[in-house]
């Protein structure tokens, strides 16, 4: 079956503006989550879906950072006013239980954003 | 809290011999944990994990890692290196409690032909 799907799979943008990253999971996965891969960094947790509802938000480094998540589906991650240290990979996965505990996570390709 | 560290931030190992990739934790309860492997351009692919039972587990390509609870450790392991090995690891733990993933720092493996 088809895996998560991520969209766009590159952004160049200029500081200041806003953007719209997109994450498709695998179908019938109920578990969401983005992280962030910086360079020479490991992934950093951004943020955790339980369904629509997010109970873990404690990731997002400011509130510039928002996602929402719709029909237990697709979800959306939106930088505003981005700032070049927000350059990084956007890495989206998604699971079968509602807690990540011990289900495997599966990992979309990624959007690479730079913030000029 | 949940932490997890991969010291070594390159591993070079020559075709055919065997290969080891270090990987250490530290959590406040039980450990599950997780090898994934990024190749470039690519997102995370998973390879192997660890919820309870056999110490020793299989996972995909050949790969293999060992739970060491007295060590704290989950070193992944291969046998015979290929060339196609060749790409960043991760090491992950989570554990009850916590909603998301720890990752290490990876580990650049290099396979020599």
């Amino acid at each position: 079956g088809a895996g998560v799907s991520q969209s766009p799979s590159n952004k160049v943008t200029e500081k200041g503006k806003d953007v719209e990253l997109r994450c498709d999971p695998i179908s019938g996965h109920t578990a969401l989550y983005w992280y962030r891969q910086s360079l020479g960094q490991g992934l950093e947790f951004l943020i955790y879906f339980q369904g629509n509802s997010a109970p873990d938000k404690s990731g997002l480094p400011s509130d510039r950072f928002s996602a929402e998540r719709t029909g237990g589906s697709v979800s959306t991650l939106t930088i505003q006013r981005t700032q070049q240290e927000d350059s990084a990979v956007y890495l989206c996965a998604s699971s079968f239980l509602d807690r990540g505990l011990g289900e495997t996570q599966y990992f979309g390709p990624g959007t690479r954003l730079l913030v000029l | 809290a949940q932490s997890v560290a991969q010291p070594e931030d390159q591993v070079n190992v020559a075709e055919g011999n065997p290969l080891t990739v270090k990987c250490t934790y530290s959590v406040s309860g039980n450990p599950y944990l997780f090898w994934y492997v990024q190749y470039p351009n690519r997102g995370l692919q998973f390879l192997l994990k660890y919820i309870t039972g056999d110490n020793l587990v299989k996972g995909s390509y050949g790969f293999e890692a060992e739970f060491n609870k007295s060590q704290t450790s989950f070193h992944l392991k291969k046998p015979s290196a290929l060339v196609s090995d060749s790409a960043l690891y991760f090491c992950a733990v989570t554990s009850t409690g916590a909603n998301n993933l720890f990752f290490g720092t990876g580990t650049r493996l290099t396979v020599i032909p």
